[in-house]
């Protein structure tokens, strides 16, 4: 069945890094986008961005924009969202989703920013 | 771009019916609208998407009859008949906007379900 199964929870530093990986299988990954979407605790839905998972081409929401990068690895049928700067308020579940319909959603990677 | 509007919660009883929101902000009334089912603790999951014509496509894989959709002007509606506890979820509403470099993907708050 159609999968994407996400990397493990991540605690980082005010000013670090964070890269999460989205493992993509039961389709051909290169035919469908790769969409990231954050929800901080007890908020609603954010949209990141999106990737061409064929082309690599990349969209990122204006907030993220120069912070965020999304990359694939088609080899290994990954997804990749590094997220750069990071603040107390970057905290949140962070989810990659397939395609148009969002369909099927990662089990989402919480990321833990704290001093 | 568009704002999308949800109540932040909503209440039905086992077997019931109810019948959630998704206001688009004017000027976008043709605009698509997909609706996820967010149970506690877990990750969204599609359930299906909705234009002025009712459904656009298929439901989401496992999602009952009992659920279905409708759109009005500004509104896109989900109904979801004889509830179950298992409905009892978050409700989330997204849309595209735009092309190219200015693409964007908007969600709506959210509507809290609760099942009593």
């Amino acid at each position: 069945q159609v999968q994407l199964v996400q990397s493990g929870a991540e605690v980082k530093k005010p000013g670090a890094s964070v890269k999460v990986s989205c493992k993509a299988s039961g389709y051909t990954f290169t035919t469908y986008d790769i969409n990231w979407v954050r929800q901080a605790t007890g908020q609603g839905l954010e949209w990141m961005g999106w990737m061409n998972a064929h082309t690599g081409n990349t969209g990122y929401a204006q907030k993220f924009r120069g912070r965020v990068t999304m990359t694939r690895d088609t080899s290994i049928t990954t997804a990749y969202m590094e997220l750069s700067s990071l603040k107390s308020e970057d905290t949140a579940v962070y989810y990659c989703a397939k395609g148009r319909y969002y369909d099927p959603w990662g089990q989402g990677t919480l990321v833990t920013v704290s001093s | 771009q568009p704002v999308l509007t949800q109540p932040p919660s909503a209440s039905a009883s086992l077997g019931a019916s109810v019948t959630l929101t998704c206001t688009l902000s004017s000027g976008y009334s043709n605009y698509k609208v997909d609706w996820y089912q967010q149970r506690p603790g877990k990750g969204p999951r599609f359930v299906m998407r909705v234009g002025t014509d009712g459904i656009v496509g298929s439901k989401g894989d496992g999602i009952p009859d009992r659920f279905s959709v409708l759109g009005s002007g500004l509104n896109r509606y989900l109904t979801i008949n004889n509830i179950h506890e298992e409905d009892e979820s978050d409700y989330h509403c997204g849309a595209d906007h735009g092309s190219g470099s200015n693409f964007v993907r908007v969600f709506g708050g959210g509507t809290k379900l609760t099942v009593v």
